[in-house]
């Protein structure tokens, strides 16, 4: 089976921009999880969908919101792009019927804010 | 809230030889779940190994395992017979069964396997 892919890879913007990142999970797997990875902040949720609704959200401002597809792609989207907001965005999928399943990673988007 | 510590920011180790990387964990859960990520200079995640919580045997996954202590809430990795390839930040990383696939991870170790 492919892999969990993440679409651009990399990305420069500038602040007060927009920018929408996309994943599209491992074939058959409903969950998709966006984590965000700072080298200040370290590893944090952003949040999970599962069959087209979100599941779970992290501590993040509404300025990070995402949604899901019928065929289980997920975007995330970040509106009016801070300095801060730039990091490696992962991306992860599980089968997602239960909870406590393995998440599967994809290699990220790495979004500079200039 | 879950917390997930690794008091270890940094470690190194010879080729061959074998290293534990710490981890403990802080939650008021009884079902939960406990993996150890790998980050390679790749940046890509790959799974390293994964603990139920109501399983009282260690994982093991070929060179790796893990000693969990439920008790002390506390989850190691023993790394055998170190590789170059081991090199890589190491996450620990926490799932609490009811609430969905979200992860909860500690600050990472930084490993070195020297040739």
């Amino acid at each position: 089976k492919a892999g969990v892919t993440q679409t651009p890879r990399y990305l420069i913007k500038t602040r007060g921009q927009q920018v929408t990142l996309s994943c599209s999970p491992i074939s058959g797997h409903r969950s998709v999880s966006w984590y965000q990875q700072t080298p200040g902040q370290g590893l944090q949720f952003l949040f999970e969908y599962f069959s087209e609704t979100q599941r779970n959200k992290g501590n993040f401002p509404g300025r990070f919101s995402g949604r899901q597809f019928s065929n289980s792609r997920s975007e995330m989207n970040v509106s009016t792009l801070e300095l801060g907001d730039s990091a490696l965005y992962l991306c992860a999928s599980s089968p997602g019927s239960a909870g406590g399943e393995t998440q599967y990673f994809g290699p990220g988007t790495r979004l500079l804010v200039l | 809230a879950q917390t997930v510590t690794q008091s270890q920011p940094e470690m190194s180790v010879q080729e061959a030889e074998t290293v534990t990387l710490s981890c403990t964990y802080d939650t008021s859960e009884n079902n939960y779940y406990l993996f150890w990520y790998k980050q390679p200079p790749s940046r890509q995640m790959i799974l390293v190994i994964r603990q139920e919580a109501y399983k009282q045997q260690n994982a093991t996954e070929n060179r790796f395992s893990v000693n969990f202590q439920k008790a002390a809430k506390s989850f190691s990795l023993k790394i055998s017979d170190s590789q170059l390839g081991d090199t890589a930040m190491y996450f620990c990383a926490f799932m609490n069964h009811n609430a969905g696939n979200m992860l909860t991870f500690g600050g990472g170790t930084r490993l070195m396997v020297k040739p």
